[in-house]
């Protein structure tokens, strides 16, 4: 059974054209990431939210932003896709086992991003 | 950039044979993380070793971890054509409430029937 999914598994966008991606969860984590991954590259962490809090990273383009109105929910914003965010969008999830320093993370299937 | 490094970057083995990846990375750790990736497909967790042990088994896997060399290395014994996927490895800072996996470069792994 899936945990967590991800809509679409492929997008195509136009060049400036805004673009979502969602990723959804039954898992019950408090914890949501978005990561964004180039062919033959490691993920690389956008930004997460720990509940409500969102966190962004210091890399991360203000072209990209995130919302998260449930627990289950979370979206992915591309305000104007440019050429290089061409790439596999990936989400994930993690539950309080920060805390006990687990930290491992539930990943969906990821989103395909074309930008023509 | 905190990223680990991961080596080899592609390795290709028989069936059968035992492939072994290693990661080395920056920080200190609270524990570190293998996972597989399928190609086009999303990550999966594999295993997670502590920074206070030194060895960890599952199945076909044996990880263990070197803090004073900063390196871990992954262990798949008898390989089969399933295993062909990327393997990275992925830390997670001392830190308390630290919720963030720092993931290496990856190692492609493929298996020849």
């Amino acid at each position: 059974d899936a945990m967590v999914i991800q809509n679409p598994r492929y997008q195509v966008t136009q060049f400036g054209k805004p673009v979502t991606l969602s990723c959804s969860q039954t898992l019950n984590h408090n914890v949501m990431y978005w990561y964004q991954q180039k062919s033959s590259q490691a993920p690389k962490l956008l930004f997460h939210y720990y509940d409500k809090d969102f966190n962004n990273e210091a890399d991360t383009p203000d072209n990209f932003q995130s919302r998260r109105p449930n627990t289950s929910f979370c979206f992915l914003d591309i305000r104007s896709p440019g050429l290089g965010d061409a790439a596999m969008y990936l989400c994930a999830t993690t539950g309080q086992g920060s805390i006990m320093g687990k930290n491992i993370q539930y990943f969906g299937a990821g989103t395909r991003l074309s930008v023509l | 950039s905190q990223q680990g490094e991961e080596d080899p970057q592609a390795l290709s083995i028989q069936e059968g044979e035992n492939a072994t990846m290693n990661c080395s990375y920056k920080t200190s750790i609270n524990n570190l993380q293998w996972y597989r990736q399928n190609s086009g497909r999303g990550l999966v967790h594999l295993i997670l070793i502590r920074s206070n042990e030194r060895e960890k088994h599952s199945g076909r896997l044996r990880v263990t971890l070197d803090t004073s060399k900063k390196s871990s290395s992954l262990l798949i014994t008898a390989s089969r054509a399933a295993d062909t996927a990327s393997y990275f490895c992925a830390t997670v800072a001392i830190f308390i409430g630290n919720e963030k996996l720092t993931f290496g470069t990856g190692t492609r792994l493929t298996i020849i029937p």
